[in-house]
């Protein structure tokens, strides 16, 4: 079964760090992009960032660039976001996912980060 | 940027009848390879969002073809030809022409 499983999300002070992790299983995770999408409480889907498959270019969204950096470890199947500098604005449900067909095919279930202070 | 809006951003539907969301681009999404870079999700209450249309009218694996997806550059429809129950949820649109990738604002079906 294709399954992408997110976690390390939780609770943090403003001007904190989080790093958050996807495990990929049931697809060859070494041949996809893959991205973070995030979701504020009651607000529309934000993308992120994304990755090419053997993580030598990044792409993100400005607001984001310089404190978040997406990267990943194809020989664990494992997608990463680094967050820093973390805001209230940063509360949001975040979620990985695989690109395929200038689309996110895939989703994970995502894990809430909680910025609060 | 750009910019995706969708309308309506609420759709009260009776069960059997047909429905249809409209999203709009600011700029054309038609790739130079003849491919619209318009998808559509549907993100049920509680669950993360799920892929229905890729390319702007290409239904992704295991979507009922009650849902079908329609249009090019930049004005695009989703259909559902009958709502079923299971259909309620936030609608969107994505572009992924350029980057920052961009949705649109969802749209609630809700049934009446």
């Amino acid at each position: 079964e294709v399954q992408l499983v997110e976690s390390g999300g939780g609770l943090v002070q403003p001007g904190g760090s989080l790093r958050l992790s996807c495990a990929a299983s049931g697809f060859t995770f070494s041949s996809h992009w893959m991205g973070w999408v995030r979701q504020a409480p009651g607000m529309r889907l934000e993308w992120v960032a994304n990755i090419v498959q053997d993580g030598s270019e990044k792409f993100y969204v400005d607001s984001m660039r310089g404190r978040f950096t997406i990267s990943r470890d194809n020989a664990r199947n494992l997608l990463y976001l680094q967050m820093n500098s973390l805001r209230a604005e940063d509360t949001a449900v975040y979620y990985c996912a695989r690109a395929h067909n200038a689309v996110f095919d895939i989703w994970g279930r995502g894990t809430m980060v909680t910025v609060f202070s | 940027d750009i910019v995706v809006t969708q309308s309506p951003l609420s759709l009260p539907v009776t069960p059997g009848e047909p429905a249809s969301i409209s999203c709009r681009s600011g700029q054309s999404l038609l790739q130079s390879n003849g491919y619209n870079h318009l998808g559509w999700y549907l993100q049920k209450p509680g669950q993360s969002p799920q892929l229905l249309i890729y390319f702007g009218s290409n239904r992704a694996s295991g979507v009922p073809d009650r849902f079908s997806g329609s249009g090019s550059g930049t004005d695009f429809t989703l259909k559902i030809s009958r709502v079923e129950a299971e259909d309620v949820g936030v609608y969107y649109c994505m572009q992924a022409l350029q980057n920052p990738i961009t949705f649109g604002q969802g749209t609630r079906l809700e049934i009446k």
